[in-house]
């Protein structure tokens, strides 16, 4: 059974700083997409990375994969309040055409000015 | 263009009764998959349907059922509820699915409250 580990689950930074989040999953997936989720609020696509070393930015926030090591990264550079969010990691787990994301816990990310 | 919309928006049932969830995708999308998220367990996966058929189904038990019809909406049904039944209903859709390197977008989610 895939497990999706992401860690801190817990993270306070001050505004400016920069800090990374990471996605470890036990078995081989070449589709890993990162969500922000704000109190109250759905689910917002930050990223779909779709291939061994791809990387993607977006403002402050750049997202790597690596299939081999079965690790993702969320990097975030000089943090801002409006970051404050929890952050999910899904691994693709599907087989025949059909789609099953597997999530991680999330990271609560909390940015003090 | 129109999201996905999920109807009701909150929910509050008593134990043992049934629950109906709707969702409408995006235009033109035809996967919907349907996630649970509760404080405990997180985000996990339910079933998702692709042009009336499921697909896929997590692990979940047999009072957790859905269906998808001719418009790509989709509905949820969970029977006989259960105190632990509270949580966030999500319903994503994408064109075709994930294989096929499209994205996901989520719905705001149905809050269902069991009491």
């Amino acid at each position: 059974e895939l497990k999706v580990e992401q860690n801190p689950l817990f993270l306070s930074m001050q505004e400016g700083k920069n800090y990374t989040i990471y996605c470890n999953y036990s078995t081989t997936s070449d589709r890993l997409y990162w969500y922000r989720q704000d109190p109250g609020k759905s689910l917002e696509s930050l990223f779909v990375l779709l291939s061994n070393g791809a990387v993607k930015q977006e403002g402050r926030l750049m997202a790597s994969l690596d299939t081999k090591a079965r690790l993702s990264t969320l990097h975030i550079t000089a943090a801002v309040h409006d970051l404050s969010a929890t952050y999910f990691c899904a691994v693709d787990t599907s087989q025949g055409g059909s789609e099953k994301l597997v999530f991680g816990k999330g990271t609560k990310l909390t940015v003090n000015p | 263009k129109a999201g996905v919309t999920q109807t009701p928006r909150y929910l509050i049932k008593t134990r043992g009764q049934q629950v109906t969830l709707s969702c409408s995708p995006i235009s033109g999308h035809r996967s919907v998959s349907w996630y649970q998220q509760t404080p405990g367990q997180g985000l996990q996966f339910l079933f998702e349907y692709f042009s009336e058929t499921q697909r896929n189904k997590g692990n979940f038990p047999g009072r957790f059922s859905g269906r998808q019809f001719s418009n790509s909406r989709s509905e949820m049904n969970v029977s006989t509820l259960e105190l632990g039944d509270s949580a966030l209903y999500l319903c994503a859709s994408s064109r075709m699915g994930h294989r096929i390197n499209t994205e996901a977008f989520f719905g705001q989610g149905t809050r269902l409250t069991v009491v």
